[in-house]
């Protein structure tokens, strides 16, 4: 089955600081590929979406991710961290012809004041 | 523009009972997906419905069952509960497409989710 993974369960940053949070997918013909974000007790908030256009991808809140073909990535970043960034963050692909999301197991982005 | 809402928000049922979530879709939109998601992981898609039918189904038991309405809205039905079905339900709504022939589902848009607590 195509899958995706988060290279990191956990990642710690400082407010105003970078964020980078790793995303590989296995090998499929031009899949979609989501981030999410899902803030305590709350659900799944799309980011950004990458559908075979460009492969820089621009989102809300100051995040963007680039999708590398070579390397099977598509890591999110983020040039300045915020204490409201800190929750659990979710890559995520969708194959071509097919409905169903594929999640990846989530990062935990805590933001230290 | 209302988005996609779900009910109820909590809901405690004992082993072996049944219960049904409901989800109402994003204005304009007319598929519904529902997915598990579990204390710590990722959400695992159910089943999608479109035209008042099931799409397409993930590795579920049939003890899950679902419902579209002509008005979009959907029922996520699950008999018999265990223990294991204790999670977050979440129901996302999206538009669906046809790109070069291949039937597909344009960006989820996900509720706030039901939370099943089965003691």
């Amino acid at each position: 089955a195509q899958s995706v993974t988060q290279l990191d369960s956990h990642v710690s940053v400082s407010e105003g600081t970078p964020v980078l949070l790793r995303c590989n997918y296995s090998s499929s013909y031009s899949p979609s590929l989501f981030w999410y974000v899902q803030h305590p007790n709350k659900g799944l908030q799309l980011l950004l979406k990458y559908t075979s256009a460009a492969t820089l991808v621009k989102g809300i809140n100051g995040f963007e991710a680039e999708f590398k073909k070579s390397e099977t990535s598509f890591h999110l970043t983020k040039p300045s961290a915020h204490m409201s960034d800190a929750a659990e963050y979710f890559c995520v692909r969708r194959d071509t012809g097919r409905r169903a999301l594929t999640f990846g197991s989530g990062t935990r982005l805590q933001v230290q004041p | 523009d209302a988005g996609v809402t779900q009910s109820p928000t909590h809901l405690i049922k004992t082993r072996g009972q049944q219960v049904t979530l409901r989800c109402s879709p994003k204005s304009g939109h007319d598929t519904v997906s529902w997915y598990q998601q579990a204390l710590g992981q990722g959400p695992q898609f159910i089943f999608q419905y479109y035209e008042e039918e099931e799409r397409q189904r993930g590795n579920f038991p049939d003890r899950f069952s679902g419902h579209q309405f002509p008005n979009y809205s959907s029922e996520l039905n699950v008999n018999a509960l265990l223990l294991g079905d204790s999670a977050l339900y979440l129901c996302a709504s999206s538009l669906f497409l046809t790109r070069g022939g291949s039937p597909q589902t344009d960006t989820q848009y996900f509720g706030p989710g039901t939370r099943l607590t089965v003691l």
